[in-house]
């Protein structure tokens, strides 16, 4: 199937740990993004990668790492987890970097704190 | 903050009725875009108009917009218990990077 596929569906942890969330496209875009979507429903961007390279690093602590082997691939590793962490994580890609292009959505990944 | 205020938050309405959901910005945009989330689900593209369109049309869905007054409506017609979700519209506050900022939503409840 053509999609966004995320791993792992939920993540549940303990504050103070180390977690990843893993995202990948077979789409064959070039623009991958990670949003936060919080117990509210607001959603908002935080990262973005065009084939590899970050472009968009929104205000996010920096307890936040993306990083992006191919321009397939965009995971997220969170250090150091807080509380606020709490949140569903969705991945995205578009086909471009640019204005105007759908973006495609993954499942979400729904991140506990403890 | 936010860009992209949809009202109302909730719309309960019965199957066959047209909803209709309202989006408001603040800034320039070069397009504006609705999404539909069904509940524990990623988010579907549904339409996306250009700053320079007034109204567009995806089968039981028509979009308009108004940039003078910064809002956007989604109309959808005839509508089923399939349509139940939430529905968010989406601007890019005249990025050219492709970042979108997204408003709380508009939860549609569409009962048979």
């Amino acid at each position: 199937d053509t999609a966004v596929s995320q791993t792992p569906k939920y993540l549940v942890t303990q504050m103070g740990n180390d977690k990843s969330i893993k995202c990948e496209q077979n789409l064959g875009h070039d623009t991958m993004y990670w949003y936060k979507q919080d117990s509210k429903k607001f959603l908002k961007i935080m990262f973005s990668y065009n084939n590899k390279e970050l472009i968009i690093n929104e205000t996010v602590p920096n307890r936040f790492s993306p990083k992006s082997p191919d321009k397939a691939h965009l995971n997220l590793h969170i250090n150091s987890l807080e509380l606020g962490d709490s949140a569903v994580y969705f991945c995205a890609s578009s086909p471009l970097a640019g204005p105007g292009n759908e973006q495609f959505f993954g499942p979400g990944t729904r991140l506990t704190v403890l | 903050s936010q860009q992209g205020e949809e009202d109302p938050q909730a719309l309960s309405i019965q199957e066959g009725e047209n909803a209709t959901m309202n989006c408001s910005y603040k800034t320039s945009i070069n397009n504006l875009q609705w999404y539909r989330q069904n509940s524990g689900r990623g988010l579907v593209h549904l339409i996306l108009i250009r700053s320079n369109e007034r109204e567009k049309h995806s089968g039981r869905l028509r979009v308009t917009l108004d940039t003078s007054k910064k809002s956007s409506s989604l109309l959808i017609t005839a509508s089923r218990a399939a349509d139940t979700a939430s529905y968010f519209c989406a601007t890019d506050r005249g990025s050219t990077l492709g970042r979108l900022y997204f408003g709380r939503g508009t939860q549609l409840t569409v009962w048979p």
